[in-house]
């Protein structure tokens, strides 16, 4: 079974200061990567995706197969980015259903 | 384009009585899931279905827990009866399941809550 846990409930950085948000999975295959993120009063939407090595807002994230990580990083955050963080998993197959770790609550402070 | 819309916003009951979630999927989607976001922990699929049929139900509490999407648009999820731990946020999401499209897209979700 997949298993994403992501250990840091909540994390406080200062702004301009680096952000680095742990996720790590459990699965038996070829997964798909993703973090997903929810603004205060708003719907839970797509960050990025492992198998798109883009940049999105500054964030990046690298899949990491020895390690089954998937950390999420950003050189300098802004207040804007305090949100709450979920990693999720999807399997390769056709179902392609997502599990989702606990999430992590940024908070970036002035 | 139009989001995941999900009704009603809230939804407050008492234990034993039953309630029902509406979503409406982004036009075109042909996949749509129903999770359940209990407070402090992430989405759990309860239910997927590809157009009219299911494609997972194996963690939906079948006892109590039903789910429809007769004519592979709109979808509705039942609680009948409720229990005090169903009190959550119930987060509807569609997607094209295309190949390299894999991105879910999610609703407002319904909260709520069993006295």
């Amino acid at each position: 079974a997949q298993r994403v846990t992501q250990p840091e409930k909540l994390l406080s950085v200062f702004k301009g200061a680096p952000v680095e948000l742990k996720c790590n999975y459990s699965y038996s295959g070829s997964p798909e990567l993703f973090w997903y993120v929810q603004y205060s009063r708003q719907r839970l939407q797509l960050l990025l995706r492992h198998i798109s090595r883009e940049s999105i807002k500054g964030f990046t994230a690298d899949l990491n197969k020895g390690e089954t990580s998937f950390h999420l990083k950003k050189p300098f955050a802004q207040e804007e980015d305090s949100a709450m963080y979920y990693c999720a998993c999807s399997s390769s197959g056709s179902a392609r259903q997502l599990t989702f770790g606990s999430g992590t609550q940024l908070t970036v402070l002035p | 384009e139009a989001g995941v819309a999900q009704s009603p916003r809230y939804k407050i009951i008492e234990k034993r009585q039953s309630v029902a979630f509406w979503c409406n999927p982004i036009s075109g989607h042909a996949t749509l899931y129903w999770y359940q976001q209990i407070l402090g922990q992430g989405p759990k699929l309860l239910i997927q279905f590809q157009n009219n049929g299911v494609v997972d139900d194996s963690q939906l509490p079948k006892d109590r827990f039903s789910a429809e999407r007769l004519k592979g648009v709109d979808s509705t999820l039942k609680i009948q009866p409720a229990k005090l731990e169903d009190s959550a946020v119930y987060l509807c999401a569609s997607s094209l399941q295309i190949l390299a499209k894999n991105i879910q897209y999610f609703g407002a979700g319904t909260r709520l809550s069993v006295l």
